[in-house]
């Protein structure tokens, strides 16, 4: 099983500031790591696939990169409607996805 | 917009099992497979498998070997999870979601399955 390592486990930010979040991948899963938002009481969204293609909708300010074992979400000025737990997921195995532990983002 | 809709929550004692559905466009079930993955409360997410509903082709997390049944219905564009054997740490809300491929977009809103004495 891939396991995937997430960090750092919070962060507090204040509205309008950047943030980078992080990602390791236990081997290399090449760029196949997708990236969930998930807010309280609702199902996780796509927000980022092959590593750093938008899905459909999602704010430009959302940008992914990295390739291998190395990983990174960034949030661009950050709003207050970001709040959320961001979850990285690697599909590089098709017997085993896996998911890392999340990141939850609050706003100061 | 392609929309998942699943089935409500379910409690049940320990040593019972589970049966919960998830109903996806025609579309969906003839192009894409159907994962699903499970949140216990307060927790993250877990991956449990998935189906490829137009080849009855699934495959399962092996924490689940032995309790964990996947299945579809292309008739009605429908799969369904079956988990056995059930503990009080299954307690969860368990998501199905259009799997693209090992991205899943978008998800169902989720059915809470609560185990319990």
């Amino acid at each position: 099983e891939i396991l995937m390592t997430q960090s750092p486990a919070t962060l507090s930010v204040s509205p309008g500031d950047g943030v980078t979040l992080f990602c390791r991948a236990s081997q290399s899963i090449v760029t196949n790591l997708a990236w969930y938002q998930q807010k309280p009481g609702q199902p996780p969204r796509l927000l980022i696939y092959s590593a750093s293609t938008r899905a459909t909708g999602i704010p430009a300010r959302f940008s992914g990169a990295g390739s291998g074992t190395e990983f990174t979400l960034t949030i661009s000025s950050l709003q207050s409607e970001d709040s959320a737990v961001y979850y990285c997921q690697q599909y590089n195995d098709w017997r085993m996805y896996s998911f890392g532990q999340g990141t939850k983002v609050a706003i100061k | 917009q392609v929309q998942l809709v699943q089935s409500g929550a379910e409690v049940r004692v320990p040593g019972s099992s589970v049966k919960i559905s998830c109903e996806a466009p025609a579309g969906t079930f003839k192009t894409h497979a159907i994962t699903w993955v499970r949140q216990a409360p307060g927790q993250g997410l877990e991956w449990m498998g998935r189906i490829i509903p137009l080849r009855d082709v699934a495959n399962h997390a092996q924490k689940f070997q032995g309790r964990v049944l996947m299945t579809a219905n292309t008739s009605s564009t429908t799969a369904y999870l079956e988990l056995s054997s059930l503990r009080a740490d299954d307690t969860a809300v368990y998501f199905c979601a259009r799997d693209r491929t090992g991205v899943f977009d978008p998800w169902g809103l989720g059915t809470l399955v609560t185990v319990s004495s």
